[in-house]
């Protein structure tokens, strides 16, 4: 099956740091990659829209200035916290989109981010 | 996207059938049912989706009502690592305008010995 992986796992970094999370589609190229936001006991939230060799597509509400997503490749993915505060402490996830076919997603296993 | 509604929390004794159940009842004719599960701390994991017909794997069974208004995912026989949150999300499949998944609240499933 089609694995996405991420790093790193888990990450604590002092407020005002940044910090760089990266996801790759191991086995098969993703034209499409999607970072989602989770804080404790809640669903996950879509941050933004990362297509290959183009500009991210950000939701409502996410600073794109604060939250930097590059994706370079058919492959990786990066999303860079800029200046992270503890509001910043969440679990971030991404997400991989096959080219072709049904446009399945899947999902990285997240990264922890603790800012103290 | 169409919204779903589920249950918030269910809970099922090991080795019995777990059935989590999922309203959309602004469905559109092109929208797939999506189930995707979330163990504590990992990132979703898909299990399975369909359209119309009922669906059937190896984690599981999709049932959707004849008018698709709702659907059934069943998990056969439930063990303790299918502890997780169940999410069902309705989407229009392929296309990248239509892969972002929206998530609900899901529902809580907690498998008990």
């Amino acid at each position: 099956g089609a694995v996405v992986s991420q790093h790193p796992s888990r990450v604590i970094c002092k407020s005002g740091t940044s910090v760089k999370i990266e996801c790759r589609s191991l086995d098969f190229q993703a034209t499409t990659m999607f970072w989602y936001r989770q804080f404790p006991k809640q669903s996950l939230m879509l941050m933004a829209t990362s297509n290959e060799g183009s500009k991210a597509t950000y939701e409502q509400g996410v600073e794109k200035d604060k939250f930097l997503i590059n994706h370079a490749s058919l492959t990786l993915s990066t999303l860079t916290v800029t200046s992270a505060h503890p509001e910043d402490s969440s679990f971030y996830i991404c997400s991989a989109s096959l080219s072709s076919g049904s446009g399945e997603q899947f999902f990285g296993p997240g990264t922890r981010l603790t800012v103290l | 996207d169409a919204k779903t509604t589920q249950p918030t929390s269910m809970d099922c004794a090991e080795g019995r059938a777990a059935n989590l159940p999922c309203n959309h009842s602004t469905i559109s004719g092109n929208e797939y049912v999506y189930w995707y599960r979330q163990i504590h701390s990992q990132g979703p994991q898909y299990i399975i989706h369909g359209l119309k017909n009922n669906e059937t794997n190896e984690m599981a069974s999709l049932i959707i009502t004849e008018d698709r208004k709702s659907s059934t995912l069943i998990l056969p026989h439930a063990t303790l690592r299918d502890t997780a949150v169940y999410y069902c999300i309705v989407r229009v499949a392929g296309g990248n305008a239509g892969n972002m998944l929206t998530f609900g609240g899901g529902t809580r499933l907690m498998v008990k010995p």
